[in-house]
C-alpha cells in the first residue's frame, strides 16, 4: 500500500512567485492534515480536511496560503505570493476517520530566495 | 493553550551510550503523548505513544513513560546506535476534543558517532 506522497520534494522559488504543493493521502483516508516546520523550530499545524471540507484552518498563517481538496482525494497548498519567511518543510499527513494517529509524508522543502 | 517543550539539541553521543531526550507538556484534559522520528531524507514516523497516565510506550529499544504528576514524557534508550541518528519530536493530541491534530515540540537532533 502506498504511503502519503508529497510533490515536489524540494522547491526553490523567488520571493513574489507562486508555488503549489501537492499531497496524495493514503487511499481511503478521509482526514488530511497540513503542517509546517520553519527554521528548525517546532512543527506547526496548518489545517485539517475531512474529505473535501475544511474542519480546522486555525493554523493558516495568512491569506497568502490557500488549501484545497477537491473531491476529497489529493490536496494542494498554494502560496501566493511567496515571502522569505514561508521557507520551511511542509508536511502532509492522513488518517482514517476514527483512527486519529496520522501517517506522514516525507515533506516538501520550500526555499524562498 | 496546549504546548510541548523539548530539550534543545543537537545531542551528540557515542555508540552504545545511554540516551535521554526530555519532553514536558502543558495541556488541559487528558492528552495522548507521542514521539515521532525523522530519519535523514525520510518523512515523520511514529516511534511510540502513550494514551494515559503511567502508560509506557516502547519501540525499537526506545521507551517513554507518561508522567502526569510531572507532565513529562521523556524518551530513553539504553544503548544508541549510529542508525538512531535522526530528529526526534515529542507531540500531543488533546483530549477531550481530539481531532487528530498534533501539537509538536521543536525537535531534538541526535547524532550518534561510531
Amino acid at each position: 500500500e502506498a504511503g502519503v506522497t508529497q510533490f515536489p520534494s524540494h522547491s526553490v522559488i523567488e520571493k513574489g512567485q507562486t508555488v503549489t504543493l501537492r499531497c496524495d493521502p493514503i487511499s481511503g483516508h478521509d482526514n488530511l492534515y497540513w503542517y509546517r516546520r520553519v527554521m528548525g523550530k517546532e512543527i506547526k499545524f496548518l489545517l485539517h480536511f475531512v474529505k473535501e471540507s475544511k474542519q480546522d484552518e486555525s493554523g493558516m498563517p495568512n491569506n497568502r496560503f490557500l488549501a484545497e481538496r477537491t473531491g476529497g482525494t489529493y490536496s494542494t497548498l498554494k502560496v501566493q505570493p511567496a515571502e522569505l519567511e514561508d521557507s520551511g518543510v511542509y508536511f502532509c499527513a492522513s488518517s482514517q476517520v476514527g483512527v486519529l494517529i496520522p501517517f506522514f509524508g516525507q515533506g516538501t522543502r520550500l526555499t524562498v530566495v | 493553550g496546549n504546548s510541548v517543550t523539548q530539550m534543545e539539541g543537537p545531542v551528540t553521543l557515542s555508540e552504545e551510550a545511554f540516551l535521554t531526550i526530555n519532553c514536558t507538556y502543558t495541556a488541559t484534559g487528558y492528552p495522548s503523548l507521542f514521539w515521532y522520528v525523522q530519519y535523514p531524507g525520510e518523512g515523520l514516523q511514529l516511534l511510540l505513544k502513550a494514551t494515559k497516565a503511567d502508560d509506557k510506550g516502547s519501540n525499537k529499544g526506545f521507551e517513554a513513560t507518561y508522567r502526569k504528576e510531572t507532565t513529562s514524557f521523556h524518551l530513553e534508550k539504553g544503548s544508541v546506535q549510529v542508525s538512531d541518528s535522526a530528529v526526534y519530536f515529542c507531540a500531543l493530541t488533546q483530549f477531550p476534543g481530539n481531532t487528530g491534530k498534533l501539537i509538536f515540540g521543536q525537535g531534538t537532533t541526535l547524532q550518534v558517532k561510531p
